[in-house]
């Protein structure tokens, strides 16, 4: 089976860094996929890795280490928008149509 | 421009109902899916659709019957509604189902069973 987990709840405060980690066990490896998702509204990507390492996009980065079942996800200079829900997702490697969630990590931030 | 549109919004009916929800894309995508978002905020794929063909039916009960008339569209009817059905239910579009290929949502359908 696949499993997917991740910190419930995060606070941070404005202009901090937050890194939101989240570990997988699944049967195989085929892309790992965070997302954000606002209150009452629809997850949007963030990034995609696939290869060990760390991909960085403006304030936010993401890193990978297939070998320990690891990534997080990293926020710098967090703003109060960035209060969400952070969700993990990994491609199931039997069925790339599918995506396995976890159950999110909720970001509160603070001024 | 919307990518990915559902409507209704919000839905509310009373058990035993039978309801649908419809969803549209106009990315050109050739995949599509269904996705289930409960109360604890756990999401979960039900249903997904490469060209009109079903590829993904996951243990979701019969009364759920997805129907796609074609790639862009992508509709969900349920049948005698119960209480546990009551949750946000998401489409979602991708171009492929492989490598970084996103996955683009819709704005969600927020379903209450009464």
């Amino acid at each position: 089976g696949q499993n997917i987990d991740q910190p419930t709840e995060m606070t941070a405060t404005e202009g901090a860094i937050v890194q939101i980690n989240c570990t997988y066990q699944t049967s195989g490896f085929n892309g790992l996929f965070w997302y954000q998702q606002h209150a009452g509204e629809a997850p949007t990507f963030l990034s995609y890795n696939v290869l060990d390492g760390l991909e960085e996009k403006g304030r936010f980065s993401s890193f990978l280490s297939r070998s320990k079942g690891y990534s997080y996800l990293l926020l710098k200079e967090l703003q109060m928008k960035d209060s969400a829900s952070y969700l993990c997702a990994v491609r199931d490697p039997w069925n790339t149509d599918k995506l396995i969630f976890g159950t999110g990590t909720r970001l509160q931030v603070f001024p | 421009d919307t990518a990915v549109s559902q409507t209704p919004k919000y839905l509310v009916t009373q058990m035993g109902n039978d309801k649908s929800i419809k969803c549209e894309q106009n990315l050109g995508h050739d995949t599509m899916y269904w996705y289930k978002q409960d109360s604890k905020k756990f999401l979960k794929i039900m249903f997904s659709y490469n060209n009109k063909e079903l590829i993904i039916n996951e243990t979701v009960p019969n009364r759920f019957s997805p129907k796609s008339p074609d790639k862009a569209h992508l509709n969900l009817h349920i049948n005698s509604l119960e209480l546990g059905d009551s949750a946000v239910y998401f489409c979602a579009s991708s171009q492929a189902s492989s490598g970084g290929s996103e996955q683009y949502f819709g704005p969600g359908t927020r379903l209450t069973v009464t």
